[in-house]
């Protein structure tokens, strides 16, 4: 299963919307679909798991959404601090990542 | 509070063996349903898992690389090292440590803040 993520780089203001986009290749199961924020210097964070279910601590700007083989990550109203990139990530008989969303400051 | 911290040499020659090690603190590798994973992420590139340990021992390894690679716990230390031989200058990158939960959701909860190794001569 390859996971396909769009778009690679989304320039936004804080503020706004953040829509992004993780695509399988094959229908998976929704309780193996994650996504993680990456910072340059920190630990990465875990934001959903099982597709919609937001982690501990994670405000509830993000929610996450979809099933089958389209999956949806949304920050409602983007934070300066969210600016970093995001992967979605999925279980199948093994542990696989997509390539990735930057989103930027525009 | 859970933590994980990778640690090893920054710089390892080709064809030599690595060897990292994932310090955590916070829970118990013995713990039933926990794992902790190893992923790394070569510069510019996609994030790439490597290898798991279970709380029971048991292992998984990418089939790609599974004949390199070697992962084992020290549950008295708080510990999980990788080792992966005959080091190339494509596995250069940054490689992760990270716990989750093995049984339902199989997604990873906590992670190292990475360790950057590089394979030159």
């Amino acid at each position: 299963i390859v996971l396909a993520q769009s778009p690679g780089t989304l320039s936004l203001s804080p503020g706004e919307r953040a829509t992004l986009s993780c695509r399988a290749s094959q229908s998976i199961s929704s309780i193996y679909l994650a996504w993680y924020q990456f910072k340059p210097g920190q630990a990465p964070r875990l934001l959903v798991y099982g597709a919609s279910n937001r982690a501990t601590g994670v405000p509830d700007r993000f929610s996450g959404s979809g099933s089958g083989t389209d999956f949806t990550l949304t920050i409602s109203r983007l934070d300066p601090e969210d600016f970093a990139v995001y992967y979605c990530h999925q279980y199948g008989s093994s542990w696989m990542f997509g390539p990735g969303t930057k989103v930027e400051i525009k | 509070q859970i933590t994980l911290k990778e640690s090893g040499p920054a710089l390892v020659k080709p064809t030599q063996t690595l060897t990292l090690t994932c310090t955590f603190s916070g829970f118990s590798l013995s713990t039933h349903g926990v794992g902790v994973g190893w992923i790394r992420q070569p510069p510019g590139k996609a994030l790439e898992w490597l290898a798991l340990i279970y709380w029971d021992d048991d292992k998984r390894y990418i089939p790609s690389l599974k004949s390199r690679l070697t992962v084992t716990r020290d549950t008295s230390k708080s510990q999980v090292v990788l080792t992966m031989t005959d080091m190339d200058h494509v596995d250069t990158g940054t490689y992760f440590c990270a716990l989750g939960e093995m049984i339902s959701v199989r997604s990873f909860d906590y992670w190292g803040q990475g360790t950057l190794v590089t394979v030159s001569s």
